[in-house]
């Protein structure tokens, strides 16, 4: 089955910028997404098709897709922005998530 | 805008069905989305995608779940249900509806909790 890696921790300082990466097979050849999940919320989208922005998301947060690794970066980064952040694709018409980066602004 | 809303049982025993419900607002079900979801988080743990309906009629399996899963809609209700079978602890945790467009998820329900336990 296909698999997504992202790193299970990652702190940046406010007004810094970070990069959550998120690695599979050939994942450049597939659409990706990334979602937000703050300390006991839900998921939000924050990013589809590799780097198309949601409205109402900043426009600090960006993303790219190429080869085997995907990536949201986030400028400028508040501490709004402390998060569970998870990277999702399909696979033969299945949802696969990434096992999720907690990011925290520090 | 679009709400979604899951109810059901917050404590099953382990061996018995789970189910719960997701009530769509602010728009039809069978229109306003190209698909529906049902994904789920155990507790500390990440998001797990259990099935999606599409057409209100044709649901699509996480395949470590098919044999236990079920996904529908009553339209007249404007909600969907989720059904899954023979329970253990392991299948603990949030339980999210949620609505898809091409390929994206969004957006998603406040989730409930569900335990599994006697």
């Amino acid at each position: 089955s296909y698999e997504m890696t992202q790193p299970p921790s990652l702190s940046v300082s406010p007004g810094q910028t970070v990069t959550i990466t998120c690695s599979g097979e050939k994942l450049g050849n597939k659409h990706v997404c990334w979602y937000q999940q703050r300390s006991g919320q839900s998921p939000v989208l924050v990013m589809y098709q590799d780097k198309k922005r949601p409205s109402g998301i900043p426009e600090r947060f960006s993303g790219s897709n190429s080869g085997n690794t995907a990536a949201l970066t986030i400028n400028e980064t508040q501490a709004m922005d402390e998060a569970d952040y998870y990277c999702q694709a399909w696979d033969s018409g299945t949802v696969i998530f990434g096992g999720g980066t907690k990011l925290t602004v520090l | 805008q679009l709400r979604l809303q899951e109810s059901g049982p917050g404590l099953v025993k382990p061996s018995e069905t789970l189910s719960l419900t997701c009530s769509v607002s602010g728009g039809s079900i069978s229109s306003s989305k190209n698909f529906w979801a049902w994904l789920r988080q155990p507790p500390g743990k990440g998001l797990e995608w259990i099935g999606s309906l599409y057409n209100t009629v044709r649901a699509n399996y996480n395949p470590s779940l098919l044999s236990r899963v079920s996904i529908s809609a009553d339209t007249s209700k404007n909600r969907l249900s989720l059904k899954l079978r023979s329970v253990t602890a392991a299948d603990t945790g949030d339980y999210f509806c949620a609505g898809g467009g091409t390929n994206w998820i969004d957006p998603w329900g406040q989730g409930t909790l569900v335990t599994v336990s006697s």
